[in-house]
């Protein structure tokens, strides 16, 4: 089946201008997280979602970033006024996630490389 | 707060050798343990978990790692290294907020000589 798919692929912006990215789930997964991969700096945990509870934004570097995810499935990340340290790799991933059957295994989209300039 | 700890950003070792890389935790509660691994232009995918149940759990292309609670460890190790397995190698943590939040570690790079 298909799998984490993410847009675009690549994105290059100038600084302060706003970015959408966009995260295609499993169909069927109830949770979906938001990564970012720095060079040397592994993956840094932004925002999860599950099912219809609250997200869980903690990761959130900034009020610049926010997240939504629409009817349980598809996800956007938007980061506003952006900065070149925002430049980095943003990894989507999902599970399928359920009260007393837990999977844990978390499926990785690509992820979107973001150069600000 | 919660934290993943890879010793060792890079580490080379000859083809037949043993692999062994690190991964220590901080966790007030028992967690969910997890490597993965990145191959060069690909994604991440899960190698191994430890949930709950046996310490000793085995992953695919023979990894395999040990949950030991009183280090707070998670290493993981292969017996014989092969060339395909030049990776990025991340450990992660779940399980500590009840919900699914996943700490990673900042990865380690593994190289084989032939």
């Amino acid at each position: 089946g298909a799998g984490v798919s993410q847009s675009p692929s690549n994105k290059v912006t100038e600084k302060g201008k706003d970015v959408e990215l966009r995260c295609d789930p499993i169909s069927g997964h109830t949770a979906l997280y938001w990564y970012r991969q720095s060079l040397g700096q592994g993956l840094e945990f932004l925002i999860y979602f599950q099912g219809n509870s609250a997200p869980d934004k903690s990761g959130l570097p900034s009020d610049r970033f926010s997240a939504e995810r629409t009817g349980g499935s598809v996800s956007t990340l938007t980061i506003q006024r952006t900065q070149q340290e925002d430049s980095a790799v943003y990894l989507c991933a999902s599970s399928k996630e359920r009260a007393g059957m837990s999977s844990y295994e978390q499926y990785f989209g690509p992820g979107t490389r973001l150069t600000v300039t | 707060a919660q934290s993943v700890t890879q010793l060792g950003s890079h580490v080379s070792v000859s083809e037949g050798a043993l692999v062994l890389l690190r991964c220590n935790y901080s966790s007030s509660v028992p967690p969910y343990l997890f490597w993965y691994v990145q191959y060069p232009n690909q994604g991440l995918q899960l190698l191994l978990k430890y949930t709950t149940g046996a310490t000793l759990v085995k992953g695919i292309n023979g990894f395999e790692a040990e949950f030991k609670k009183s280090e707070t460890s998670f290493h993981l190790t292969k017996p014989s290294a092969h060339m395909s397995d030049a990776a990025e190698y991340f450990c992660a943590v779940s399980g500590f907020t009840g919900g699914f939040k996943t700490i990673f570690g900042a990865g380690t790079r593994l190289f084989v000589k032939a």
